[in-house]
């Protein structure tokens, strides 16, 4: 089973708008921690922010939030007022506690339209 | 502060040949990190170091790859008698710390192209 579903394979969104990019996991352990990653064409991965499972206020970083939906086991990252530059992959990625490695979903592809 | 470093960027080589990549991680981080990425997919864990001991292997480390960190500082990963499966992007990332908080930071990576 998937541990993480990104179902968004492409997003497009005009500059200067905000865009959310989905996210659900698959875990039965209390303790994970929730990361996205960004990916420009070049391929270095860009870490932008995170969020623990026992985290009460959702994550912020600039412009990225994580909306957190723990019930709903969802972790969507929202870009606000998208610029050119955003356009990349973007990967979900989750760590379980006390299993060190990252698991990633397949990644969303951004567009930012001018 | 420098970041994770990986060389080279992009190798090509026949198939049947070995190569090797190196990692410089974030000189104060004590993890470093391992992952294949194919074409449309995300990275996939390969195995991992805390300073020179190797902790975890995944399934997918064959017995043709092997990892080393022998003074807990840069790593190699030597892939030999390559094959058309793997072609790949390789991806080297360290951390500090063991918390389920702690992200990984990774390099540009190594593409590696097999012909």
């Amino acid at each position: 089973a998937q541990k993480i579903t990104q179902t968004q394979p492409g997003m497009f969104v005009q500059e200067k708008e905000a865009v959310t990019l989905d996210c659900t996991y698959d875990t039965s352990d209390p303790s994970y921690g929730l990361f996205w990653y960004k990916q420009p064409s070049s391929g270095e991965m860009i870490f932008l922010i995170y969020q623990g499972s026992y985290d009460q206020q959702n994550a912020t970083e600039g412009r990225y939030s994580l909306n957190f939906q723990k019930a709903r086991k969802s972790a969507n990252l929202v870009i606000s007022a998208s610029q050119l530059g955003d356009s990349a992959m973007y990967f979900c990625a989750m760590r379980e506690g006390g299993n060190t490695p990252l698991v990633f979903g397949k990644g969303t592809r951004l567009s930012v339209i001018a | 502060d420098t970041g994770v470093s990986q060389n080279p960027r992009h190798k090509i080589t026949k198939r049947g040949q070995n190569v090797t990549f190196r990692c410089d991680p974030i000189s104060e981080h004590n993890r470093l990190y391992w992952y294949r990425q194919t074409l449309g997919q995300g990275p996939e864990f390969l195995t991992y170091f805390q300073n020179e001991a190797q902790l975890e292997k995944s399934r997918l480390l064959s017995d043709r790859f092997s990892a080393e960190r022998p003074k807990g500082s840069f790593s190699t990963l030597e892939i030999q008698r390559t094959e058309q499966g793997d072609s790949a992007m390789y991806l080297c990332a360290s951390s500090m710390g063991q918390g389920v908080n702690q992200p990984q930071h990774f390099g540009d990576g190594t593409r590696l192209s097999i012909l």
